[in-house]
């Protein structure tokens, strides 16, 4: 299953509100988690089962979607979001998407 | 704490061996599932293989299946990958990762290490 996300890169300031999409080449369920990583660091669960924020992570950050459309939004991004967001399904074995960076405008 | 801590990375020449350890602790390590995921120099995550807790289900990536055996020894809280025929293109740095459905071999990984660097080159 290919897991493509977009946009590859996102310019935004503090504040604004950001949606990152994953689209699955074929249906997954909910079974889709997204992932932080910011440099030089490991991934950090945020999502997982589309919707579910892990142990935690803030409110401002929330999943949705099912099937094969999936939305990863941040109500107000803070200064320290800024890094790549990861896509992951696990419904058929496990694939990443190639990840979104949220970069400062 | 929860801690996943990766060792045995290092420089090797294409066609040899290197075993990868992870080393668990601050959690139950035998409620896990566990994997190995690879990042190549600034690139994306690639799922590498995966190990329920009592390693009856297994499972390998493509590219890496035939060449690369994951093991675990839950009394010692560890997690193995034993990599054989090394390619150039296996360079990347290798992080461990906790999966809280120990019995389901595809899940969403809710602990990662920091990684080890594996570089192959002659």
């Amino acid at each position: 299953i290919v897991m493509t996300q977009s946009p590859a890169t996102l310019s935004v300031s503090p504040g604004e509100r950001v949606t990152l999409s994953c689209r699955a080449s074929q249906s997954v369920g909910s079974n889709v988690a997204w992932y932080q990583q910011k440099p030089g660091q490991a991934p950090r669960l945020l999502i997982y089962g589309a919707s579910t924020r892990a142990t935690g992570i803030p409110a401002r950050f929330s999943g949705s979607g099912s099937g094969a459309e999936f939305t990863l939004s941040v109500s107000s991004l803070q200064s320290e979001d800024f890094a790549v967001y990861y896509c992951q399904q696990y419904n058929n074995r496990v694939t990443f998407g190639q990840g979104t960076k949220v970069e400062s405008k | 704490e929860v801690q996943l801590v990766e060792s045995g990375g290092g420089l090797v020449q294409p066609g040899r061996s290197l075993r990868l350890s992870c080393a668990a602790s601050g959690f139950t390590f035998d409620d896990y599932a566990m994997h190995w995921v690879r990042q190549a120099p600034g690139k994306g995550l690639e799922w590498v293989s995966g190990i329920i807790w009592s390693s009856i289900a297994i499972g390998y990536a493509d590219s890496v299946k035939g060449r690369f055996t994951i093991s675990r020894d839950n009394a010692k809280n560890s997690l193995y990958l034993e990599m054989n025929s090394l390619r150039a293109e296996d360079t990347a740095l290798y992080f461990c990762a906790g999966a809280r459905e120990g019995m389901e071999l595809w899940s969403n990984f809710d602990y990662w290490g920091q990684g080890t660097l594996v570089t192959v080159s002659s």
